[in-house]
């Protein structure tokens, strides 16, 4: 089955940018989409398609895909940005499922 | 402004059944596929199931297919999902979400449900 790897945590200074990835075997070839989630909310979709963003959403939340990497880059990080963020591809190799990443927790300094 | 609100959840013993409900306001609910994902506590999110806006096809991760069955009423609004056989790993927060087709991810999401396995 299909994997999709983050890194556990990144920290960022205020102002700073941070980048979390999402690792998976030829992601490029996938849409990949981005979810917030705030401690006792609900995820919220902050990216997708790779890189388009839904209405409501800051510039600051940009995608990108390339090779066997996804990457979320939040710019001018705020405080309001702490949250877990998670990717998710829909994968159609042997049965159809939808496949999140593991999560990745950005702290602000 | 789009609502998805899910009920249902609650302590439940291990073998048990229970029905998750989740009522859609303010969307033409049969044009969207929607579906359910879990987060076991402290952990991330987990796929559990989908169904098409028709109803007609459904889609099972293999961790509840054969115990889990999705359905709608499109009439109502209404996004169920039946957990019978319940084990001590199905305890999880459930949300409900909507699906965007074509590239099929989640874009409304409920404000989640807790089922709690336990003896």
């Amino acid at each position: 089955s299909y994997v999709l790897t983050q890194p556990p945590s990144v920290s960022v200074a205020p102002g700073q940018t941070a980048r979390v990835t999402c690792g998976g075997d030829n992601i490029e070839n996938k849409d990949v989409h981005w979810y917030q989630q705030k401690p006792g909310q609900a995820p919220v979709l902050v990216v997708f398609d790779d890189s388009d963003r839904p209405s409501g959403i800051p510039e600051r939340f940009s995608g990108s895909s390339s090779g066997n990497t996804a990457t979320l880059t939040i710019s001018r990080v705020e405080a309001g940005d702490e949250a877990d963020y998670y990717c998710q591809v829909w994968d159609t190799i042997g049965g159809l499922r939808y496949v999140f990443g593991t999560g990745t927790k950005v702290t602000v300094l | 402004e789009v609502q998805l609100l899910e009920s249902g959840g609650g302590l439940i013993q291990p073998g048990g059944s229970l029905r998750l409900s989740c009522t859609a306001s303010a969307i033409t609910f049969s044009n969207y596929a929607a579906g359910w994902v879990r987060q076991a506590p402290e952990k991330g999110l987990e796929w559990v199931s989908t169904i098409s806006g028709s109803g007609r096809s459904t889609y099972y991760a293999d961790s509840v297919r054969g115990r889990f069955t999705i359905s709608r009423d499109n009439s109502r609004n209404t996004l169920n999902l039946q957990m019978n056989s319940l084990r001590l790993e199905d305890t999880a927060v459930y949300y409900c979400a909507t699906i965007v087709g074509a590239t099929e991810y989640f874009d409304y999401w409920g404000q989640g449900t807790l089922v709690t396995v336990s003896s």
